[in-house]
């Protein structure tokens, strides 16, 4: 079955820094998606990626997934308390029927 | 209603009770997943249904995990005899389409669930 890794696990970052959050996968990714989920509450979708060196951006948020398409990365510029919540990236199984999803990034932003 | 909508938000539960979840999809939405988060974890596939056919149940953790949506709207988890490992919170997500994920799946606030 297919593993996803995030990395850092947590993070704490100065409002205004820049930080990246990392997603690896144990396979080949068909489909890689980005959520943010706050305390309580359910995920939001962020980005959805698909092809191998596609990057798409959000207002102060990008993310891009390599070549080989094994591993995503999400930019956050200039950070604000807003981006506070927890970063997941879901893999989809390519049968279309579930998301596996990584064990999330934890980020506070400090004002 | 606009969004996907779980009840009850929170449920206390002593252990050996039985409780039930409850997830209304977004209406005319044909897939219907319920995921389990624990706490500090990502989500964890429980089980897929398309309209009312539980097509995937491989993630229900043990035989006491039972899922139903008999009239492919609403849909239903049940959990027997409630055990402290059993507490996380249960997130459900429903999607027009079929056959992919995509971007058109959207989950709802989720229950969180403490066994006690």
């Amino acid at each position: 079955s297919q593993e996803l890794e995030q990395s850092p696990q947590s993070l704490i970052v100065q409002e205004g820094k820049n930080l990246t959050i990392n997603c690896t996968s144990s396979k080949t990714l068909y489909g890689l998606y980005w959520y943010k989920q706050k305390y309580g509450e359910g995920l939001i979708f962020l980005m959805m990626l698909q092809k191998g060196g596609e990057e798409k951006s959000h207002e102060k948020i990008t993310a891009k997934l390599d070549e080989k398409k094994q591993q995503s990365s999400l930019h956050i510029t200039a950070s604000q308390p807003s981006h506070a919540g927890i970063y997941l990236c879901g893999a989809d199984n390519n049968a279309g029927n579930m998301l596996t999803f990584g064990g999330g990034t934890r980020l506070m932003v400090k004002p | 209603g606009a969004g996907v909508s779980q009840s009850p938000r929170y449920k206390v539960a002593k252990r050996g009770q039985d409780v039930a979840l409850r997830c209304d999809p977004i209406s005319g939405h044909v897939s219907l997943f319920w995921y389990q988060q624990a706490l500090g974890q990502g989500p964890e596939f429980l089980t897929y249904f398309q309209n009312e056919a539980q097509l995937d149940k491989s993630g229900l953790p043990s035989d006491r995990f039972f899922a139903e949506r008999p009239e492919g709207s609403v849909s239903t988890l049940k959990i027997q005899r409630t055990q402290q490992e059993d507490s996380a919170v249960y997130l459900c997500a429903s999607s027009q389409l079929v056959a992919t994920w995509g971007t058109e799946a959207f989950f709802g606030q989720g229950t969180r669930l403490t066994v006690v």
